[in-house]
């Protein structure tokens, strides 16, 4: 099994392009996660989806939408970037089964520079 | 909505224990984890605790659970230097959401 993965791993973006970070699953997780990762702020939660068609915002939700249209991805999208959202970006699944003792799995992550 | 509190950073010598502290404000979380994350790479789960316990032993890890001071701590026996990294600790808030701490980047020197 490959896990989660996540495309593309480093990207590099201008202040006001737009892009989407995918990710893919293939353990049949109904739960899907996007977080960023900042330097001295941890993991902040975006948006999620606890299965196919579904969204919901996280934490820091502003400047990002999100799609699950097929239940093995998850996609990020960013309308107009920022240098705010120069981060790195990591997906997450979550099942009931096996259940909650088995935590989340995550992607590498996405590196995601905007100038 | 839940805050979880991390020191920093850690530095110990190869051999030694370390002892990884993590606070908490919300006591209703039912699983309690810690992550470890490798330079560059995503987080991988290292052990769980159900907040029906106070301890669980895992090989060299062992978790301690203070649900009335709202304390979790991650020690790790005889650290190697393939053990430096960033140590999170996540507890449930609600039933499909973690929250995450700020992480504890532990570095082992031979």
């Amino acid at each position: 099994n490959a896990g989660v993965t996540q495309t593309p791993k480093f990207r590099v973006l201008k202040t006001g392009q737009s892009m989407t970070l995918l990710c893919a699953q293939d353990m049949n997780h109904e739960y899907m996660y996007w977080y960023r990762q900042d330097p001295g702020m941890g993991l902040r939660l975006i948006h999620y989806s606890v299965g196919e068609g579904t969204t919901a915002k996280g934490e820091v939700p502003d400047g990002y939408n999100v799609s699950r249209l097929k239940k093995q991805n998850f996609l990020l999208g960013l309308e107009s970037a920022a240098p705010s959202q120069t981060s790195v970006y990591f997906c997450a699944s979550w099942d009931e089964n096996p259940g909650p003792s088995y935590g989340y799995t995550f992607g590498s992550g996405t590196r995601l520079t905007v100038v | 909505g839940e805050d979880v509190e991390q020191s920093l950073f850690l530095s110990v010598r190869e051999g030694d224990s370390s002892v990884i502290n993590c606070t908490y404000t919300d006591s209703s979380s039912t699983y309690l984890y810690w992550y470890k994350q490798e330079p560059g790479a995503g987080l991988q789960l290292l052990t769980y605790i159900f907040s029906n316990m106070d301890m669980k032993q895992d090989q060299r890890l062992t978790v301690l659970l203070n649900k009335k001071d709202k304390h979790l701590s991650l020690r790790i026996a005889d650290t190697q230097t393939g053990d430096s990294a960033i140590y999170f600790c996540a507890m449930n808030s609600g039933y499909s959401t973690l929250t995450f701490g700020k992480g504890t980047m532990l570095l082992v020197s031979p």
